[in-house]
């Protein structure tokens, strides 16, 4: 199965920066990556699927790049409510894995 | 609207039997995949399985098979994961989500707690 990395595992970033989450994958695949934002006691979101097409009423503060094995996600400008855990999950192949989450907590 | 609606909290004990349910509205239930995710406490997102209710192909995690069923009853538009003996290891919340690729609409949670 595709193993996801995610680094770093823990980022602090100040209200109103830029974070940069990144994911690698264990083998080679084209776009078939998504992004979800998971916040304590609230469902998974979708945010990013095809490694950059944003999902329907997801701000267009986040951006999905990248290709091949490796992806990245950014938030332009970190609002509050974006403070919680991200994770990649690749659906080229079966089964699907998701990478063990990077948590985005406030500096 | 569509809408994914879990059943409610578990409390179990090891060795027991368990069968927890997602049912779909809004969409057309048997064209779309079902998956459920597994987050055990303190820990990240894991992908379990995954059904399609209109024929009900269903696909396992390795690390899932044999662990878990998944099904799907149609005429219902409900899908579902069930445990023959549970271990304390079981004890998580579990999410079901629309799609076989990405997944755009999740249900509320369920969690499951094995304890003796």
């Amino acid at each position: 199965e595709i193993v996801m990395t995610q680094s770093p595992a823990t980022l602090s970033v100040s209200p109103g920066e830029r974070a940069t989450l990144s994911c690698r994958a264990s083998q080679n695949f084209s776009s078939n990556l998504a992004w979800y934002q998971h916040k304590p006691g609230q469902a998974p979101r979708l945010l990013i699927y095809g490694a950059s097409t944003r999902a329907t009423g997801i701000s267009a503060r986040f951006s999905g790049s990248g290709s091949g094995t490796e992806f990245t996600l950014t938030i332009s400008s970190l609002q509050s409510e974006d403070f919680a855990v991200y994770y990649c999950q690749q659906y080229n192949n079966w089964p699907r894995t998701f990478g063990q989450g990077t948590k985005v907590e406030i500096k | 609207e569509v809408q994914l609606v879990q059943s409610g909290a578990e409390v179990r004990k090891p060795g027991e039997s368990l069968k927890i349910s997602c049912q779909g509205s809004g969409y057309s239930f048997t064209n779309y995949w079902i998956g459920w995710v597994r987050q055990m406490p303190g820990k990240g997102l894991e992908w379990m399985g995954i059904i399609y209710p209109g024929d009900s192909d269903t696909r396992y995690s390795p690390s899932f098979q044999g662990q878990v069923t998944i099904s799907a009853d149609k005429s219902i538009s409900t899908a579902y994961v069930q445990w023959s003996s549970l271990k304390a290891s079981d004890t998580a919340m579990y999410y079901c989500a629309r799609g076989s690729g990405w997944w755009d609409y999740w249900g509320q949670g369920t969690l499951v707690a094995v304890s003796s």
